[in-house]
């Protein structure tokens, strides 16, 4: 089955670009995802990527996809306070794999 | 306002009682997964379900049941065999069974359980 790895921490100071990095095992996700999380709350879909894509842009947002190293990240350019929250990356067929989620501390 | 509710928020029981956990969604999605959420472990799926009377189990199914016998609900229950289930419960449904769709979850607020 899929496996994804993140890394569980980043701080970065508002203003400033966040990339948050992920790879995952199974080649043959269709689809890639990224999911945000606030304090207390449920997950929420944030973008995603299809596998033949290498890049999608969606306003402050860009994914980039390296299939050969099955390697996923997200960038968020001009990093703000609201964008502190938990990132997880998913793939796989149904059900979604889920990484551990990276914590993102944006720093004033 | 469509959605997914899962209630209770907070919930404390005491070792060796059966708690069940409510999830209804009025999306009119097929798909409902109840996932477990622990500090530095990410979300592990516990049951899912793709239609109505049928469900199959996650990565960490032993301890809990479901049913679905209504497209809306998805209720979990955590029995006395669960272990350690103080955690932070999810639930989730989705549109699709296939493509772009079937990753596009749209998640409850969560169900907070504390066993003292």
């Amino acid at each position: 089955g899929e496996d994804v790895e993140q890394s569980l921490f980043l701080s970065v100071r508002e203003g400033d670009s966040s990339v948050i990095n992920c790879t995952y095992t199974d080649s043959s996700s269709t689809y890639l995802y990224w999911y945000k999380q606030e304090p207390g709350a449920g997950l929420q879909l944030l973008t995603y990527i299809f596998s033949n894509m290498d890049m999608k842009q969606d306003q402050r947002l860009t994914v980039l996809l390296n299939k050969k190293d099955k390697h996923l990240s997200l960038r968020i350019a001009d990093t703000q306070t609201g964008d502190s929250a938990i990132y997880f990356c998913s793939g796989g067929n149904t059900p979604l794999v889920f990484g551990k989620g990276t914590r993102l501390s944006v720093i004033a | 306002d469509g959605g997914i509710t899962q209630s209770p928020k907070y919930l404390f029981r005491k070792e060796g009682q059966n708690v069940t956990l409510s999830c209804e969604q009025n999306l009119n999605h097929d798909a409902m997964y109840w996932y477990r959420q622990d500090p530095g472990q990410g979300l592990r799926l516990i049951y899912y379900s793709q239609i109505v009377n049928d469900f199959q189990k996650g990565d960490i199914a032993e301890g809990y049941s479901v049913s679905r016998e209504k497209k809306e609900s998805f209720p979990l229950t955590v029995t006395s065999a669960q272990k350690n289930p103080t955690a932070f419960y999810l639930c989730a449904s989705s549109r699709g069974l296939a493509g772009v769709m079937a990753g596009e979850l749209f998640f409850g607020e969560g169900s907070r359980l504390t066993v003292l």
